[in-house]
């Protein structure tokens, strides 16, 4: 049962535009959510997270927005830039929970 | 400041053999978490420790799989008599306490083959 959803496998954007990534959750649980990027043969590196008591967070070119009535997030990445061409992971954890459930990653490809 | 360390980067082991990862937490980290990657898939969680404590391993498939984390020493993943199956990358992550406003810091992972 994946509680954790990220629906486009790949995405491709021009360099200056703006990249929109998106994730679906379906446990109305979760009370904390982050964003992660991942480069081949790396672990995942934190980028931004969001708590429930907020729909907006932002720090530099990143802005994750929530929507808990659609439970929906989204990652707003602007200008993208050819660096943040990466795998970016969602992910949730619930106040009682022990662990954070991953979505299976949307594939970013930012073109020069 | 070290972040979190796993070895061996890579491991090759036939059908039948043993596996073992290993993973060092940041300093001043005392939870450790294992995940799982399988080929086009996200990461699973496997299983979720403190010192010397197992405190969460729902993730764990039921036979051959263990985990420990002693009082001295790296977080062990043990795969015993492994199958093709569990070929994957294997990440460990740790944070210097649960709850709300923790994040995980990732070490590099652990690829293993299984021939």
């Amino acid at each position: 049962d994946q509680q954790v959803k990220q629906n486009s496998p790949s995405l491709s954007v021009q360099e200056g535009r703006i990249s929109i990534l998106n994730c679906d959750y379906t446990n109305s649980m979760f009370d904390y959510f982050l964003w992660y990027k991942k480069y081949p043969a790396e672990g995942p590196t934190f980028l931004i997270s969001i708590s429930s008591i907020k729909d907006k967070n932002e720090d530099g070119r990143f802005t994750v927005f929530l929507n808990k009535s659609a439970k929906h997030l989204s990652l707003h990445i602007v200008p993208s830039q050819p660096g943040d061409s990466a795998v970016y992971f969602c992910a949730a954890s619930a106040p009682t929970g022990n662990q954070f459930y991953f979505g299976t990653g949307t594939s970013l490809t930012v073109i020069p | 400041n070290a972040g979190v360390m796993q070895n061996p980067r890579h491991l090759v082991r036939r059908r039948g053999q043993e596996a073992r990862l290993r993973c060092s937490p940041m300093k001043g980290h005392s939870h450790v978490y294992w995940y799982r990657q399988l080929p086009e898939e996200g990461l699973k969680f496997m299983v979720y420790l403190q010192k010397e404590n197992i405190i969460d391993e729902s993730g764990m498939p039921k036979e051959r799989f263990s985990a420990e984390f002693p009082k001295e020493g790296p977080s062990i993943l043990r795969i015993q008599q492994v199958v093709r199956g569990d070929s994957a990358a294997y990440f460990c992550a740790s944070s210097p306490r649960q709850g709300m406003g923790e994040k995980l810091f990732f070490g590099s992972g652990t690829q293993l083959s299984v021939l």
